[in-house]
């Protein structure tokens, strides 16, 4: 079964600081990666998704995350937060031809003015 | 506007009064998905739809059902609940569930109480 893991629980920054976000899943074949964000009291979006290609792929607001395949690992990256950036993150995998999606279990930023 | 509702928002119930958290999507799209959030252990998969007349567990199924009579429509139903499946839920739909298109639109939760 796939899995998916998020190093960090909670993590605190100051704004302009940078921000890298763990993401590893465990899956044996090709799939589909997510990164999601849910700002506080509201629905899950869409930041980001990898489906083929590239391996540096770019969302909104500034954020990009690069899939290492040989690592198993889909991490978010921005160079520089803001205030609004606070929220939880979620990563998400899904086999490429397949219909479940495992979410993570999120992790929390929290980015002091 | 392109959107997945919910309803209700929020509801409080009492173990094992049933009831119904209704889903829709204006989007024409085949897949379905409810998750139920918990703190600390994200969104988990309940059922999926890949489309009318085709639903599958997913990762927590038990106490739930679900059903798809209708493309635009996907209610989980709880015949019994329990103080256990106090959550938020969140209902997805995307246009399908394969390579390209799997891109979820998220419903805007329910959060459900149970005592």
């Amino acid at each position: 079964a796939q899995s998916v893991s998020q190093h960090n629980h909670h993590v605190i920054l100051s704004e302009a600081a940078s921000l890298e976000l763990g993401c590893n899943y465990s899956y044996g074949g090709t799939v589909n990666l997510f990164w999601y964000v849910q700002y506080p009291g509201q629905h899950l979006q869409l930041l980001l998704k990898y489906f083929s290609g590239d391996p540096l792929v770019k969302g909104i607001k500034g954020f990009e995350a690069e899939f290492i395949k040989s690592k198993f690992s889909f991490n978010l990256r921005k160079p520089s937060v803001q205030w609004s950036d606070t929220a939880e993150y979620f990563c998400a995998v899904t086999p490429h031809y397949g219909q479940n999606f495992v979410f993570g279990p999120g992790t929390r930023l929290s980015v002091l003015p | 506007e392109a959107q997945v509702t919910q309803n209700p928002r929020y509801l409080i119930t009492v173990t094992g009064k049933k009831l119904t958290v209704t889903c829709s999507q204006n989007m024409n799209h085949e897949y379905m998905s409810w998750y139920r959030q918990d703190p600390g252990l994200g969104l988990r998969q309940i059922y999926y739809s890949m489309n009318v007349e085709v639903t599958d567990k997913g990762d927590v199924p038990e106490g739930y059902k679900v059903s798809r009579k209708e493309k635009r429509n996907f209610p989980l139903i709880l015949e019994s609940p329990s103080p256990n499946q106090t959550s938020l839920y969140f209902c997805a739909s995307s246009f399908s569930a394969t390579a390209s298109g799997t891109e979820q639109f998220f419903g805007p939760g329910t959060r459900l109480t149970v005592l």
